[in-house]
């Protein structure tokens, strides 16, 4: 099975800051990777999916690269409503697999 | 606008069956070649994903809990359910509904097993 890790799993930001969360695959899962935001007592939102590409809707703020087996997503100026918890997802054509997230609070 | 709505029993006894619904609406949930999936997240943990089943009927389970799993499709009633059986303590959980990849997701139904 392939594991799916991020890292930092906490990180504390000042609005305005630029955020860097980094996940790690155990093995090459090639472009075949998503990012959610999620915020308390609400259902995950997907921001960027196939590594980097942004879902409609998302601001250009956040960014995803990577391919094989590390990725990184990038708030480029952290906003308020920026204060959530991240999870990187690994999908392919049978199942999804997630990382243990990284949640993002305000320093 | 598709909108995925869970529902079903929110207390569950241990060693019974759990049982939830989805219902969907803004879709027709046996056109096209989506996927429809369960997950869940226990208080204060990460995502699990349990499952997903086909507009046509096909299933992927985690392993993990292939063996207690069982998904279906209601056409008829546009809603596509999980039912989870023998479940315990470690089965309390917020249990998402969402439409293949990209959503939406339904607002999560807390499921607590408890006698």
């Amino acid at each position: 099975d392939i594991q799916m890790t991020q890292s930092p799993s906490t990180l504390s930001a000042s609005v305005g800051d630029r955020v860097t969360i980094t996940c790690r695959a155990s093995q090459s899962i090639s472009s075949w990777l998503a990012w959610y935001q999620q915020k308390p007592g609400k259902a995950p939102k997907v921001l960027i999916y196939m590594a980097s590409t942004l879902e409609s809707g998302v601001p250009s703020r956040f960014s995803g690269s990577g391919s094989g087996t590390e990725f990184t997503l990038t708030i480029s100026s952290l906003q308020p409503g920026d204060f959530a918890t991240y999870y990187c997802q690994h999908y392919n054509t049978f199942s999804w697999t997630f990382g243990q997230g990284t949640k993002v609070e305000i320093k | 606008q598709v909108q995925l709505q869970e529902s079903g029993p929110r207390l569950v006894e241990p060693s019974q069956t759990l049982s939830l619904k989805c219902t969907v609406s803004g879709d027709s949930i046996s056109s096209g070649y989506w996927y429809w999936n369960w997950l869940r997240q226990p208080a204060g943990k990460g995502l699990e994903y349990i499952g997903r089943i086909y507009a046509r009927g096909g299933t992927d389970y985690n392993p993990s809990l292939k063996s207690r799993v069982t998904m279906s499709v209601d056409a008829s009633n546009n809603q596509f359910s999980l039912r989870l059986t023998s479940v315990t303590a470690a089965d309390t959980a917020v249990y998402y509904c969402t439409k293949d990849l990209l959503g939406p997701w339904g607002q999560g139904i807390l499921v607590t097993v408890s006698s």
